[in-house]
């Protein structure tokens, strides 16, 4: 059972653009939702996180929108990059679960110059 | 301070085989958890240990099994090894909720 369904698996964008990628929960005791950037041959790199008090959160280019009603979250990169080029996955994880996170499918992220 | 480390970085195993991987935590992180990568079913959690008790497990037989250690690094184990174990085998060390993972061991089951 996929608790975390990610979407689209992959997306291009023209450099400048801001690629939106979504995902859905159906687990509503999770209470952290992370996002991690993984490059070919490197292990998942954290690039933001939020929880569910707040519906938004921004860190540099990154953004983080999040509707708990709707059990949805999404990552939009403002003025993204060729350097963005990556694979990018959501996750979630409980608080009464240790730290096991239960990750999206992924999406393939390509930033045309 | 540094960053998450794994040996081997690769390895090549044929079928029946047993293996074992090592990782070494970021320094004072006392959680270490472990997750398969696969192109077709993508990052699972295998299991997580904290101050050598396994706290969480997750969906896997079990010929995955694991350990930690007093200086919180921890080894996973495969025995009996199939051509789906190939994959790449990530961990991660945890401060509080973050996980910071290493570069993964990528093993190859022939």
């Amino acid at each position: 059972q996929q608790q975390v369904k990610q979407s689209p698996q992959s997306l291009i964008v023209q450099k400048g653009g801001i690629p939106i990628i979504n995902c859905a929960y159906e687990n509503t005791a999770f209470d952290y939702f992370p996002w991690y950037q993984q490059f070919p041959g490197k292990g998942p790199a954290l690039l933001i996180a939020i929880r569910p008090d707040v519906s938004e959160k921004k860190e540099g280019r990154f953004t983080i929108s999040f509707n708990k009603s709707a059990k949805q979250f999404s990552l939009h990169i403002m003025d993204s990059q060729p350097g963005d080029s990556a694979t990018y996955f959501c996750a979630a994880s409980e608080r009464n679960a240790g730290n096991m996170l239960t990750f999206g499918g992924g999406t393939r992220l390509m930033v045309k110059p | 301070k540094a960053g998450v480390t794994q040996t081997p970085r690769y390895l090549i195993k044929t079928r029946g085989q047993q293996v074992t991987l090592s990782c070494s935590p970021i320094s004072g992180h006392r959680s270490v958890s472990w997750y398969q990568q696969t192109p077709g079913q993508g990052l699972q959690f295998l299991f997580e240990y904290f101050s050598e008790t396994q706290r969480n497990k997750g969906n896997f037989p079990g010929r995955f099994s694991g350990r930690q250690f007093s200086n919180s690094r921890s080894e996973m184990n495969v025995s009996t090894l199939e051509l789906g174990d190939s994959a790449l085998y990530l961990c991660a060390s945890s401060s509080y909720d973050t996980q910071y993972f290493g570069p993964g061991t990528r093993l190859t089951v022939l």
